[in-house]
């Protein structure tokens, strides 16, 4: 299976902060990478699939790069509704796997 | 619009089964395929395998083999998963979630809205 980490495992950030979250995959997995919004006691949300693709609706604070291994998702500005836990999945290969998760969370 | 709506909250002992279901809407349901992702209290997502509403094949994750079976209705456009032989550490909410296909990198577009599945004695 394909091993997915996640850095930092939580941050805190204010409102306006530039947020950056790396997610590593064990093995190449070419763009096949996608980042979700995860709220308590909400469903998830696809933001970016394909490495770098915002998905419809997403602000353009969103911004996702990488291939092969290392990936990044950049929040350019942090708004008050940011403040959740991102995943980021695989989709290379099953078993889909997903980070273990990055909490952001308000300083 | 594209809808998942899953069956409601159960609760079950030791031992026995479970059936959630997703009736999808909005969209050609044979068109896509479904994804089964869980998530247990204070623990991360976890995929647990997936279907194609087209043809009914499946792949499922290993350590839920066995156990787990995903079905569809086309008559429908309602999904299935059934888990057999629950165990306290399978309570979690158990969402469904439509694949994007090729051209979104199979990602998960569109959840249901989630089923708390409780096991206890």
């Amino acid at each position: 299976d394909i091993q997915m980490t996640q850095s930092p495992s939580s941050l805190s950030a204010s409102v306006g902060d530039r947020v950056v979250i790396t997610c590593r995959a064990s093995q190449t997995i070419g763009t096949y990478l996608n980042w979700y919004q995860h709220k308590p006691g909400k469903v998830p949300s696809l933001l970016i699939y394909g490495a770098s693709t915002l998905q419809t609706d997403v602000p353009s604070t969103f911004s996702g790069a990488g291939s092969g291994t290392h990936f990044t998702l950049t929040i350019t500005s942090l708004q008050p509704e940011d403040f959740a836990t991102y995943y980021c999945q695989q989709s290379y290969t099953t078993p889909f796997t997903f980070g273990p998760g990055t909490k952001v969370d308000i300083k | 619009q594209v809808q998942l709506v899953q069956s409601g909250a159960e609760v079950k002992k030791p031992g026995a089964s479970v059936k959630v279901s997703c009736k999808a809407s909005g969209y050609t349901f044979t068109s896509y395929g479904i994804s089964w992702v869980r998530q247990a209290p204070g623990q991360g997502l976890e995929w647990m395998g997936w279907i194609s509403a087209y043809n009914g094949n499946t792949n499922y994750a290993q350590k839920l083999q066995g156990r787990v079976t995903m079905t569809t209705d086309t008559s429908t456009s309602t999904a299935y998963m059934e888990l057999r032989s629950l165990r306290s550490d399978d309570t979690a909410v158990y969402y469904c979630a439509r694949e994007g296909g090729v051209g979104a990198a199979e990602s998960f577009d569109y959840w249901g809205q989630g089923t708390l599945v409780t096991v206890s004695s």
